[in-house]
This record gives C-alpha cells, structure tokens and sequence, in this order.
C-alpha cells in the first residue's frame, strides 16, 4: 500500500524566513510521480509539481525548490524568503504508474502561516 | 474559460435526504475523480472512472455511488447522507488514467453539511 507522511502539521514562520515542509513517502513501486499541491485559503487545489521516480534532480522555480531523495524517500518543498501569500495548506501527493487507473494518495497536509 | 465546475457551492443536508454533486469538466479529459476532504485527514479518493460508462471504487466509496454517462459529466450522489458524511467534496479530472504522470485537476469544491 502506498502511504504519504507529511509530519508538520502547523508551521508559523515570519516573512522573509525560509522554510521547508518535509514529505515522506511509501510504495513498492520502482516507478512513481509525486507532486506537491497547494490549497490558499480560498480553498482551491493548485498543482505545484510533479516528479518522476527516475528523476532525483532538485528543482527550483523562483522562491520555490524541491529536494527529491530516492534513498530516505522524502520529496521536501523549500520556500526561501517566505511571504505572506505563502500562506496555504501545502499536500505532498504520490501516484504508481501501474496500466488503468492510478490513485493519487495525499499526504494530510501542512498548514503554513507566514506572519507579515 | 476551461476547467471544472461544481455544484452546488455549498448545501445544508437533512440526514437521511438523498444528494447530488454535479462536476462538469470542458477539457475533454478521460478519467475523473471524487475525493472528500476532512480536517487532519487530506483528501481521500471515494470513486473514479478511466472513461465514459466506466466507473471504480477508492478508499472510501461506502454511501457514494457515481455515473459516468458521458465524458464531461461524473456526479456524485449520496443516497441517503449521514452527517459523517459532512465535508468538502473535490472533484477532479486527468487527461490520459493510464500514465501515473499527468497531475490532476481540481474543481473548487462544494462544501457539504448533513444535520
């Protein structure tokens, strides 16, 4: 079975801080995506990211990067220099790639606060 | 604009009542997808379907039953609520459910409280 840990479940940081929000994943599959979503308070789900298994390159878009790790099998999201509009519950997510249908499996979420 | 619709926004639900939630997407994507969202719980999938007239169970299919008629229509109806049933209710579509690659897209969510 797959299984996604998000650990944090409330984090606060004050603007301009970096933070980073730790996903921890399970499966038996040798081939998998994870992606991160994010979900403001006007509570829409917004895709962030995707990943493949076969990929471990770290990745980064502006203030945003993720640090993918096959081996301790955790896909972590950094925020550098946070804002305030960063705040929203973040949900690391895995998906298999077996024939037919896939699932996603979602981790609970972290909710982050970015005090101004 | 394309994307996913739902309806309604929100409902106050007498328990026992029977309900639908409407989910209509434009981009012609095959497969769809039904997850309720609880606090301290993420999103957990209840149905999906690959493609029109096909339909399967999640983690959490009981009390749920789904239709998939054409390929931009996937409601999803509660027989009979029950108030654990309360909760916010994604919708979401993919293009290809066979490639574990395409991210999936969510609709805005209707807000669902049974009494």
């Amino acid at each position: 079975a797959q299984k996604v840990t998000q650990a944090q479940t409330e984090i606060s940081v004050v603007e301009k801080e970096d933070v980073t929000l730790d996903c921890v994943y399970e499966t038996r599959d040798t081939t998998y995506y994870l992606f991160w979503y994010k979900q403001p308070p006007s509570g829409e789900l917004v895709f962030l990211i995707r990943r493949n298994s076969f990929d471990e390159q770290n990745e980064i878009s502006g203030r945003y990067s993720w640090n993918f790790q096959k081996s301790t099998s955790s896909f972590n999201f950094t925020i550098t220099a946070s804002q305030v509009v960063d705040s929203a519950v973040y949900f690391c997510a895995l998906s298999n790639s077996g024939a037919g249908s896939y699932q996603l499996t979602f981790g609970k979420g972290t909710k982050l606060s970015v005090i101004p | 604009i394309a994307g996913i619709t739902q309806a309604p926004t929100s409902q106050i639900l007498a328990a026992g009542r029977r309900m639908t939630l409407r989910c209509t997407q434009d981009m012609r994507h095959n497969a769809m997808y039904w997850y309720r969202q609880d606090l301290g719980l993420g999103l957990r999938l209840i149905h999906y379907s690959n493609t029109a007239g096909t339909t399967g169970k999640g983690e959490v299919p009981d009390g749920y039953s789904v239709s998939r008629a054409n390929t931009d229509d996937f409601p999803l109806t509660l027989a009979s609520a029950v108030p654990s049933q309360t909760s916010v209710y994604f919708c979401a579509s993919s293009p290809n459910p066979g490639q574990a690659s395409y991210e999936q897209y969510f609709g805005p969510g209707t807000r669902l409280t049974v009494t």
